[in-house]
């Protein structure tokens, strides 16, 4: 079944704790990219990946860092969590149609 | 980067046909126009997708004026199930819109 697969869904943690996200393909899209959520103000653009090795800022990346070292894979980093960080993230796919496949999401806190 | 501009919010009874439209002055030549349906805490899913005219799935239509500035989803007959957040979204990979730019959407609430 073609999927994208987000690890953990929930996610508790302290502030300063290195945390990473999961994310993994299996359409060999070569477009990936990371999403949050928040209350009133939708979803928003972290970062996104072309292909291997190729990654960009979206409309939010401050404190967060991700990694392209395979093609089905895009983990999201966050090297010393805040609160303000607290969200629903969502990891999406694409082949160049830009229709994107999103996965179920993890919800993270962080106090 | 082409931004969007949606309704805040939309109400309809159970049958009624529901149309939203988007407003996306700034589409360049090469821009799609997708639209993507979300529940809550779920990720938003493909609905369909346009260039110009008129584009039907089974889910729902999407019509385009010949300016493409904006464009109209249009979902026949909606049922409670419908009731989610609706976006709008434009560019493309092909043209190097890279930065997919969501936005708030329109939360469509459907009535009994």
């Amino acid at each position: 079944e073609a999927q994208v697969t987000q690890n953990p869904r929930y996610l508790i943690t302290v502030t300063g704790k290195k945390l990473t996200v999961t994310c993994s393909q299996n359409m060999n899209h070569e477009y990936m990219s990371w999403y949050r959520q928040d209350p009133g103000l939708g979803l928003r653009q972290i970062y996104y990946s072309m292909n291997v090795e190729v990654t960009d800022k979206g409309d939010v990346p401050e404190g967060y860092k991700v990694s392209r070292k395979e093609k089905r894979n895009f983990p999201l980093i966050l090297e010393s969590p805040s609160p303000n960080q607290t969200s629903l993230y969502f990891c999406a796919s694409s082949d160049a149609g830009m229709a994107l496949h999103f996965g179920n999401g993890t919800r993270l806190t962080v106090t | 980067l082409a931004k969007t501009t949606q309704p805040i919010s939309m109400d309809s009874y159970e049958g009624q046909e529901v149309n939203i439209t988007c407003s996306h002055n700034n589409i360049a030549t090469n821009d799609y126009i997708t639209w993507y349906q979300q529940f809550p805490s779920q990720g938003p899913r493909f609905i369909i997708q346009g260039y110009k005219t008129k584009v039907t799935n089974e889910v729902a239509s999407l019509f385009i004026p010949a300016d493409r500035k904006s464009s109209t989803l249009s979902l026949p007959r909606v049922s409670l199930s419908d009731t989610a957040v609706y976006y709008c979204l434009v560019g493309g990979l092909k043209t190097g819109a890279n930065n997919l730019f969501f936005g708030t959407g329109t939360r469509l609430t459907v009535i009994p």
